[in-house]
């Protein structure tokens, strides 16, 4: 069963406008992560946030966990046009092999110029 | 920029074929990973490996086999490939949590 489901599957928004977007997983989990993925390329890591950690920045991205809600939300501030890519989320379980990684199915972020 | 490394980028290749697809890293991690992932959609854990000699299958079955006689090379192969094989095909290496993603091999079986 998906352990990460993103949500929205789709967003798009003018450049300089906030992004916000939710991930939802069903079990419970060591770490969180956020990829970003440029269309037809590989994924780039862009942070982790572990299950006793409730917030985290890192320049114009802040993560949000919920463990009571197993959710998650990523912020972009001030988006720009280069921000436009997918992004998953991504658990590992805890209680199981600690890296093997579930990802969602992603949010196609647009950001128009 | 991760230094992790895939060929072909793109491969079209006839149904029967064998073909073996290359994953390379230069930064002496033991644990390697292959994702499937078609487009628009998640990525699906097909293979793993936490050391020399030592490979998993992982939460999508796959056809493919993997081999991983060497730290830094994690190659997958299709022994028949078939026009259900195409797809996107990452590779992925890591020393802890966070995984390092390859550019990708993106496969088409006619």
């Amino acid at each position: 069963s998906q352990q990460g489901e993103e949500d929205p599957q789709a967003l798009s928004i003018q450049e300089g406008e906030n992004a916000t977007m939710n991930c939802s997983y069903k079990t419970s989990i060591n770490n969180l992560q956020w990829y970003r993925q440029n269309s037809g390329r590989g994924l780039v890591h862009l942070i982790l946030i572990r299950s006793n950690e409730r917030e985290k920045h890192s320049g114009r991205l802040r993560v949000t966990l919920d463990t009571s809600k197993k959710s998650s939300s990523l912020l972009i501030t001030a988006s720009r046009a280069a921000d436009t890519a997918s992004y998953f989320c991504a658990t590992d379980a805890s209680g199981g092999s600690n890296y093997k990684l579930t990802f969602g199915k992603g949010t196609l972020l647009t950001v128009n110029p | 920029e991760a230094d992790i490394y895939q060929t072909p980028r793109y491969l079209v290749i006839g149904t029967g074929k064998k073909i073996t697809l290359e994953c390379s890293q230069t930064m002496g991690h033991d644990k390697m990973y292959w994702y499937q992932q078609d487009p628009g959609m998640e990525l699906h854990l097909i293979h793993y490996s936490y050391g020399v000699n030592s490979t998993e299958k992982g939460d999508l079955s796959s056809e493919s086999t993997v081999s991983r006689i060497r730290t830094e090379h994690f190659p997958l192969t299709l022994e028949s490939a078939r026009p259900s094989h195409t797809s996107q095909y990452l590779c992925a290496s890591s020393e802890y949590y966070e995984q390092y993603f390859g550019p990708g091999t993106r496969l088409t079986v006619t």
